[in-house]
């Protein structure tokens, strides 16, 4: 079975600056897919960023980017420019290719501090 | 934008109530999941329905049963509500058939206390 790992429960950091949030997983699949959630308190669960493990190339959505190093089966989160409205839980989450069993990652409270 | 939507954003039961959880998509997604998510244990995937009247067991089915008689509908029912069921629940729903399609998109959740 597949699990996910956030190490970090809770993290801060300044506004304008840049964080990291960490996400390991365990897999023997070769091809699966990796994804950041973001739950704002009170609100609903968006997706911000999602990878295909074929691809090598990181995936970036705007002030959003990831690590993927499929060799040590890490998938981390880096958030530049840090902003209030980022302040949420985030899940790390892997899905195996076709295939509809999604298993998150415990979460990981990221708090941005003015 | 897909809309998912879920029929409270608080509940509160007793012990041993029969407790319904509705949840509706309007982007006519084939996939709905039901999860519960607890502080510290992620989320886990309590059943998950991949067409009409059909459902699959997840990692935690026990205490809870669900419903689909139609594609937009998936129902979560606890038939007598215990009070380690408290917890927040969250729907969702996506697309078979890879790439972006395989997005889940959830609701907005209900958080359910029983006493």
């Amino acid at each position: 079975a597949q699990t996910v790992t956030q190490s970090q429960p809770e993290m801060s950091v300044q506004e304008a600056e840049t964080v990291t949030l960490s996400c390991t997983y365990d897999t023997s699949e070769n091809n699966y897919y990796l994804f950041w959630y973001k739950q704002p308190p009170s609100r609903q669960m968006i997706l911000v960023i999602r990878q295909e493990a074929y691809k090598q190339q990181n995936a970036t959505e705007n002030r959003f980017s990831v690590n993927f190093q499929k060799a040590a089966k890490s998938f981390s989160l880096k958030i530049s420019d840090s902003q209030l409205g980022d302040t949420a839980m985030y899940f790390c989450a892997f899905m195996k290719y076709n295939n509809n069993d999604m298993r998150f990652g415990a979460g990981t409270r990221l708090t941005v501090k003015p | 934008d897909v809309k998912v939507t879920q029929s409270s954003r608080y509940l509160v039961k007793r012990t041993g109530e029969k407790v319904f959880l509705e949840c509706v998509q309007d982007m006519d997604h084939e996939n709905m999941f039901w999860y519960r998510q607890d502080p510290g244990l992620g989320l886990r995937l309590i059943y998950f329905s991949y067409d009409v009247k059909m459902k699959e067991k997840g990692d935690i089915p026990e205490g809870y049963s669900v419903s689909r008689e139609k594609k937009e509908r998936f129902s979560l029912i606890l038939e007598s509500a215990s009070t380690n069921q408290t917890s927040m629940y969250l729907c969702a729903s996506s697309s078979p058939g890879g790439g972006a399609l395989d997005t889940q998109y959830f609701g907005p959740g209900t958080r359910l206390t029983v006493l």
